[in-house]
């Protein structure tokens, strides 16, 4: 099956810093990553979409100079949340974007990031 | 747009015992997938149930099977025989279907945190 791996898991870092989180599809080429963000005791939103090779989309109401996305290799998608503040602590989970049966199977293990 | 609505934020169930999670959605889409996912206090998301909006037959995995009313825009997810292991949140999902082989995002509702009680 389709596995991706996310790393770190967990991860603390000063305010005023910047923090990558990697996303690697192990089995298969992911043209396409989704990031996610879940606040605690809330459910998933989706932050921004990566593709490789060119320009990640945003949601509304991300700012893309903070949370930078790249998608320079099929099988790597990056996260790069910079100045870190406080409110950036979430979990971040990556997803890819698969068809098929293999849609469902896609999530990484996620990154609590707690900014002190 | 699509928006995903979970109506139970908190349900209990007996071991042992049946238990519903509701969930409704809406779109204007004629092909897509929906999905129920489990994420655990370890918040990884695993895949519970998966079913294609153009199959009529409801899906089903051993103690997991869904009730999905395509007019009404229902999906609803029975758990038989419910085990302490099935304490978890619970999120219901739609996901286009990708009109060009390329993967669509996840639209999560705002989950129901189930509790199966000993």
């Amino acid at each position: 099956g389709a596995v991706v791996s996310q790393h770190p898991s967990r991860v603390i870092c000063k305010s005023g810093t910047s923090v990558k989180i990697e996303c690697r599809s192990l089995d298969f080429q992911a043209t396409t990553m989704f990031w996610y963000r879940q606040f605690p005791k809330q459910s998933l939103m989706l932050m921004a979409t990566s593709n490789e090779g060119s320009k990640a989309t945003y949601e509304q109401g991300v700012e893309k100079d903070k949370f930078l996305i790249n998608h320079a290799s099929l099988t790597l998608s990056t996260l790069t949340v910079t100045s870190a503040h406080p409110e950036d602590s979430s979990f971040y989970i990556c997803s890819a974007g698969l068809t098929g049966r293999a849609s469902g199977y896609t999530f990484g293990s996620g990154t609590r990031l707690t900014v002190v | 747009a699509q928006t995903v609505t979970q109506s139970q934020p908190e349900m209990s169930v007996q071991e042992a015992e049946t238990v519903t999670l509701s969930c409704t959605y809406d779109t204007s889409e004629n092909n897509y997938y929906l999905f129920w996912y489990k994420q655990p206090p370890s918040r990884q998301m695993i895949l519970v149930i998966r079913q294609e909006a153009y199959k009529q037959q409801n899906a089903t995995e051993n103690r997991f099977s869904v009730n999905f009313q395509k007019a009404a825009k229902s999906f609803s997810l029975k758990i038989s025989d419910s085990q302490l292991g099935d304490t978890a949140m619970y999120f219901c999902a739609f996901m286009k279907q990708p009109p060009n082989g390329y993967g669509q995002n996840f639209v999560f509702g705002p989950g129901t945190r189930l509790s199966v009680l000993p």
